[in-house]
């Protein structure tokens, strides 16, 4: 079946830094991604929706300049927290439709970010 | 084998109609999610739940520890409840998520 890859895992930084998430659609292309955040005992809340070949759609509240986007490939969606900050701490995830009437979510295993 | 199953994966309903979603998982877990996608959009999150049930309005979830189950429970069914449902787990560490029952709900 359709599968959503993420790398890192994990991630550990320095307040200050910046830090890379990739999502990948393994076996196969998505021309839309979505990532989401769940800080702890919160539930999933969508950050943006990633664009192959446009600008990403951020959702209210979302700093689009802190978190950027950018959906390289039908199969590549990068998040990068820039500057990061100890409240950026989070579990990072991210889906992609795999096509088909029904646009089934696929979603990666998630990305845990802990900024020092 | 996938660590989280859902059923059914397609369901169509008279508007009205009392609708259940199940959801097992064969992993320990700190929290379950039910998660709501309409065609197109991202996910909207439902619920959260670590036991017990919780109610929002016509939608009601339950989860059973000790079964590894959970259901999601849609009194008086309308045509715009019609979306994806997907039940998400979390052991702490990582999400593993179903694939998504498809409900359409019918005037």
């Amino acid at each position: 079946g359709a599968v959503v890859s993420q790398h890192p895992s994990w991630v550990i930084c320095k307040s200050g830094t910046s830090v890379k998430i990739e999502c990948r659609s393994l076996d196969f292309q998505a021309t839309t991604m979505f990532w989401y955040r769940q800080f702890p005992k919160q539930s999933l809340m969508l950050m943006a929706t990633s664009n192959e070949g446009s600008k990403a759609t951020y959702e209210q509240g979302v700093e689009k300049d802190k978190f950027l986007i950018n959906h390289a490939s039908l199969t590549l969606s990068t998040l990068t927290v820039t500057s990061a900050h100890p409240e950026d701490s989070s579990f990072y995830i991210c889906s992609a439709p795999a096509g088909g009437p029904s646009r089934t979510q696929y979603f990666g295993p998630g990305t845990r970010l802990t900024v020092l | 084998k996938n660590e989280v199953e859902q059923s059914p994966q397609n369901l169509t309903a008279q508007e009205g109609e009392f609708i259940t979603i199940n959801c097992s998982y064969s992993v320990g877990i700190s929290a379950l999610h039910w998660l709501q996608q309409h065609p197109g959009g991202g996910i909207v999150s439902l619920f959260m739940l670590s036991s017990g049930k919780k109610k929002h309005g016509r939608l009601i979830a339950t989860i059973n520890i000790q079964e590894k189950h959970s259901s999601l429970h849609i009194t008086a069914s309308h045509p715009r409840d019609s979306a994806v449902y997907i039940c998400a787990v979390t052991t702490g560490n990582q999400f593993y998520f179903g694939t998504g029952t498809s409900l359409t709900v019918i005037p």
